[in-house]
C-alpha cells in the first residue's frame, strides 16, 4: 500500500518567513495530492491540493510543487501569519481511493 | 458547499456500553464514507471505507465487529463503538468524497471510555 512521509515534523518561524514541508510517497499510481491543516482540536480542512498532471498550483500565499519523477511533493506558505500556526497534513491517493496520511508538522508562527 | 456534520461531538461513556456516532453531508451527495481515528499528537489512520448500500471496507487491524459501520444513504453514515473499552478512547473523525478526489471532514468526535 502507499506509505507517506512528511517533514519535518515541526517547524517554527518568525512571523513573514516562508514555510516549506516536505512529503514523499511511495505509490507511483498516487494522483492526487491534498494539504489539510488542523487546528486544535478541529476538523482537517483542505486549504490545497493538486492532481498528478500538474507540476505546481498556487493560491495566494500558499503553493504546491508536485515531483512525479522524485515522488515528492511540497507545501509553500509565505509571508506566514500567527494565526497560520497549526498542523498541517499531507496525503496521497489514487483517484477514488482513500487519503493515505503523513505524519503531519506542527507549524508554529512566532509573532 | 461541502459541508459535513457529525453528531454527537463528544461522548463519555462507560465501559462495556456501545456508541454511536453519525456523519452527514449536509449539501451534497456522498457515495463514499470514510472513518478515522486520531490520538493526541497524531496522525489520521483510516479505519474504515463505507459506500452506500454496501458493505464497508475495514483497514488491517480494525475489528469489524467492533467498530460497526453502516452507511443507510447517501447523506448518512455511521459508527457504532461496540462494547467500548478505555483503549477505545480517542478522536473519531469522518469524511465524505464529494467527487472522485476530494474529501471534506467533519468536526470529529471526542470519545471518552471510562
Amino acid at each position: 500500500g502507499e506509505n507517506v512521509e512528511q517533514h519535518p515534523s515541526t517547524l517554527s518561524v518568525q512571523e513573514g518567513d516562508s514555510a516549506v514541508i516536505k512529503c514523499t510517497y511511495s505509490d507511483s499510481a498516487s494522483n492526487y495530492f491534498p494539504w489539510y491543516k488542523q487546528e486544535l482540536g478541529k476538523r482537517p480542512q483542505l486549504i490545497i491540493d493538486i492532481r498528478s498532471n500538474v507540476g505546481e498550483k498556487k493560491d495566494q500565499r500558499i503553493a504546491v510543487t508536485l515531483n512525479k519523477t522524485a515522488k515528492h511533493f511540497s507545501l509553500h506558505i509565505t509571508e506566514t501569519q500567527p494565526e497560520d500556526s497549526a498542523v498541517y497534513f499531507c496525503a496521497a491517493s489514487r483517484q477514488g481511493n482513500m487519503l493515505t496520511f503523513g505524519g503531519g508538522t506542527r507549524l508554529m508562527v512566532k509573532p | 458547499g461541502a459541508v459535513v456534520s457529525q453528531h454527537p461531538s463528544w461522548v463519555i461513556c462507560k465501559s462495556g456500553t456501545s456508541v454511536k456516532i453519525e456523519c452527514r453531508s449536509l449539501d451534497f451527495q456522498a457515495t463514499t464514507m470514510f472513518w478515522y481515528r486520531q490520538f493526541p499528537k497524531q496522525s489520521l489512520m483510516l479505519m474504515a471505507t463505507s459506500n452506500e448500500g454496501s458493505k464497508a471496507t475495514y483497514e488491517q487491524g480494525v475489528e469489524k465487529d467492533k467498530f460497526l459501520i453502516n452507511h443507510a444513504s447517501l447523506t448518512l453514515s455511521t459508527l457504532t463503538v461496540t462494547s467500548a473499552h478505555p483503549e477505545d478512547s480517542s478522536f473519531y473523525i469522518c469524511s465524505a468524497s464529494r467527487n472522485v478526489y476530494e474529501q471534506y471532514f467533519g468536526p470529529g468526535t471526542r470519545l471518552t471510555v471510562t
